[in-house]
């Protein structure tokens, strides 16, 4: 999935670990985003940006922290992770408003 | 804020029959439309997406899709699937922001 790179690919933590999830887009793309996958929800919006120093709260932030200060950055924190957060993370970017979404291949995390 | 509703959780179908997924979204105004698709264990993939004109949406793999205004509909179809089909189909809108909403998806199954 040329352009948008999600590591690591899998990770299983400990309840109130931290943990750092990497998104990093080559496109240019001002805008960015973060979703978590659960069975039966869909893809929920945790947080997004519409370019560098520019973030804000999706559907369901609580829980999660990120910084854009690069176009080509916006990485996820987990300050204390929870069972709760064991999910299917993926990152997306756009180029505009009218414009697709594209999706990187997904951080599968565990929290036990 | 938009909210989408995919009537099907899980659909089976055999090879060579016809498929129809429904989506049914929440938002007055101007909306983009997108069906994506996720193949087991892979990232999410644009299968088609309606901004505006024609509201007869061709995409890839024979899918297409039908924007219905006045019904708050986007139905995907496609005349004839294939086991390679077997997939989890999933509605998006955004309306006049970067925001993503996702219905909740709906696995499908072709048997062979």
């Amino acid at each position: 999935n040329a352009g948008v790179t999600q590591t690591p690919k899998f990770q299983v933590l400990k309840t109130g670990q931290s943990m750092t999830l990497q998104c990093a887009q080559d496109m240019n793309h001002e805008y960015m985003s973060w979703y978590r996958q659960d069975p039966g929800m869909g893809l929920r919006l945790i947080h997004y940006s519409v370019g560098a120093g520019i973030t804000d709260q999706g559907e369901v932030p609580n829980g999660y922290n990120v910084s854009r200060s690069t176009t080509e950055d916006f990485p996820l924190r987990l300050l204390s992770a929870a069972p709760s957060q064991t999910s299917v993370y993926f990152c997306a970017t756009k180029r505009d408003l009218n414009q697709p979404q594209h999706f990187g291949d997904g951080t599968r995390l565990s929290i036990l | 804020a938009q909210s989408v509703s995919q009537h099907n959780h899980h659909v089976i179908l055999s090879e060579a029959a016809s498929l129809e997924l429904g989506c049914n979204y929440s938002y007055g105004g101007t909306v983009n439309l997108f069906w994506y698709v996720q193949y087991p264990g892979q990232h999410l993939q644009l299968l088609l997406k309606y901004f505006s004109g024609d509201p007869l949406v061709k995409g890839i793999k024979g899918f297409e899709a039908e924007f219905i205004k006045s019904k708050f509909s986007f139905n995907l179809r496609k005349p004839s699937v294939q086991w390679s089909d077997t997939a989890e189909y999933f509605c998006a809108v955004n309306a006049d922001d970067y925001k993503l909403s996702f219905g909740a998806g709906t696995t499908v199954t072709v048997r062979a």
